[in-house]
C-alpha cells in the first residue's frame, strides 16, 4: 500500500523558513517523480513543485520560484521542501504527491498533508 | 499559471447525473490530453478519479466519466449517490513539468 506521510509544518513568522518532509513507503520511490501541492484554507489546490526520479531536474510554480527548493533522497525514500522567505499567503496545507509514471502527467497518490501557518 | 475555471458548486438528487466543467486555455487543457480529476472530502487528501481525460483508475466506479472539447474538460457523475458529495478539482498539465488546478467544485447531493 502506498503511503506518503508529511511532517515539518507549523507556525512561522513572515520572512521565516521551514523544511517540510515526506516519508514514502509501499512503492519503489526512486522510480517515481514526486511533487508538492498546497491548499490554502478554504481554497483550491495549487501545484507547487516537482522533481525528477533522479533529483536532477526540478520545477516550480511562479509563485514560489526562488523561495522554495525541492529535494529527494532515494536512499531514505524521502521528499523534502525547503521553504524560505515565507509570506502570509503561503499559509496552506502542503501535500506530497506521487506523480504518474513516465508517459502521462497526473498525481497517483497523495499524503494527508502538513499545515504551514505564516503569521506574526 | 492561472487557475482553471470551475463552477463553485453543483447539485443533484440521488440517481440523477451532474456535469462539472473545467475551462482552461490552449496552453493547458486545450494543448494536452492530460486532464485529471480529484475528489476531496473535507479535511482529507485528494484522490485521483480520472486521468488522461477519460481513464479511470482501478476501483473508481464507471459512473464517473471524463471528456474534453477544445479548452474545456468535463466530469460527469451519473447515478448520483450520497457518497459522491465532495469537492472535485480538475487539473491539467501545462507543459515543462508544470500543472494547473481548477478552483474546485462542491458537489451537493440533495
Amino acid at each position: 500500500e502506498v503511503q506518503l506521510l508529511e511532517s515539518g509544518g507549523g507556525l512561522v513568522q513572515p520572512g521565516g523558513s521551514l523544511r517540510l518532509s515526506c516519508a514514502a513507503s509501499g512503492f519503489t520511490f526512486r522510480s517515481f517523480a514526486m511533487s508538492w501541492a498546497r491548499q490554502a484554507p478554504g481554497e483550491g489546490l495549487e501545484w507547487v513543485s516537482s522533481i525528477s526520479t533522479d533529483g536532477l531536474r526540478t520545477y516550480y510554480a511562479d509563485s514560489v520560484q526562488g523561495r522554495f527548493t525541492i529535494f529527494r533522497d532515494n536512499s531514505k525514500n524521502t521528499l523534502d521542501l525547503q521553504i524560505n522567505s515565507l509570506r502570509v499567503e503561503d499559509t496552506a496545507v502542503y501535500y506530497c504527491a506521487q506523480r504518474s509514471v513516465s508517459g502521462s502527467f497526473y498525481f497517483n497518490f497523495w499524503g494527508q498533508g502538513t499545515l504551514v501557518t505564516v503569521s506574526s | 499559471q492561472s487557475a482553471l475555471t470551475q463552477p463553485r458548486s453543483v447539485s443533484g438528487s440521488p440517481g440523477q447525473s451532474v456535469t462539472i466543467s473545467c475551462t482552461g486555455t490552449s496552453s493547458d487543457v486545450g494543448g494536452y490530453n492530460y486532464v485529471s480529476w480529484y475528489q476531496q472530502y473535507p479535511g482529507k487528501a485528494p484522490k485521483l478519479m480520472i486521468y488522461d481525460v477519460t481513464k479511470r483508475p482501478s476501483g473508481v466506479p464507471e459512473r464517473l466519466s471524463g471528456s474534453k472539447s477544445g479548452n474545456m474538460a468535463s466530469l460527469t457523475i451519473s447515478g448520483l449517490q450520497a457518497e459522491d458529495e465532495a469537492d472535485y478539482y480538475c487539473c491539467s498539465y501545462a507543459g515543462t513539468y508544470t500543472w494547473v488546478f481548477g478552483g474546485g467544485t462542491k458537489l451537493t447531493v440533495l
